[in-house]
């Protein structure tokens, strides 16, 4: 149950498109279509925003995008805004558990 | 609106025992699966453990595994989690948390979390 790696931080200024990566295997990233993206607040609990690879819920912004290929998952923010300055984590179905990512600081400059 | 409140959490001694439960509403809580998700201080989201809305499956990260049990009323609304065994490593923010079927890792609901902190 080796946690899926993501960058420790990521920036861009507001408009711009920042793209944060979730690596994993074939075991977990790979193997199943089953990737979610959570955004994170200081002190908040986690938000999704990304579910089945690219598929967003009800009330998430189209500037948030979700794609994977092969045992890499991406999210893209696109038109930067600086609300979207959190913490960001991949999930994975992994068989029988969830993995999560190391966590990308996203900053606004 | 989807509410779920943890409680429970708490100061307890390595080796100890701690119960924490997770009050849900505002959704049809036996129809979703249910999972627990920890936070340490300053680190990263680590899955704990799920189970599913009916069928009672359940599923273990193997840090907790055999150590913690999770469990659910769904006359009550309610999801639990028994932690025996509690190790200074255990010392996390605790988030209750739905998903519409097991182990998608689709966690749509979050409470606000609990503080567990095990410390002599």
């Amino acid at each position: 149950q080796s946690a899926l790696t993501q960058p420790p931080s990521a920036s861009g200024s507001p408009g711009q498109s920042v793209t944060i990566s979730c690596t994993g295997t074939s075991s977990d990233v790979g193997g199943y279509n089953y990737v979610s993206w959570y955004q994170q607040h200081p002190g908040k609990a986690p938000k999704l925003m990304i579910y089945e690879v690219s598929k967003r819920p009800s009330g998430v912004p189209d500037r948030f995008s979700g794609s994977k290929s092969g045992n890499t998952a991406s999210l893209t923010v696109s038109g930067l805004q600086a609300e979207d300055e959190a913490d960001y984590y991949c999930s994975s179905y992994a068989g029988s558990n969830i993995v999560f990512g190391t966590g990308t600081k996203v900053t606004v400059l | 609106e989807v509410q779920l409140v943890e409680s429970g959490g708490g100061l307890v001694k390595p080796g100890g025992s701690l119960r924490l439960s997770c009050a849900a509403s505002g959704f049809i809580f036996s129809t979703y699966s249910m999972n627990w998700v920890r936070q340490a201080p300053g680190k990263g989201l680590e899955w704990v453990s799920s189970i599913s809305s009916r069928t009672g499956y359940v599923y273990y990260a193997d840090s907790v595994k055999g150590r913690f049990t999770i469990s659910r009323d769904n006359a009550k609304n309610s999801l639990y989690l028994q932690m025996n065994t509690l190790r200074a490593e255990d010392t996390a923010v605790y988030y209750c948390a739905s998903d519409s079927d097991i182990l998608t890792g689709t966690f749509d609901y979050w409470g606000q979390g609990i503080l567990v902190t095990v410390s002599s």
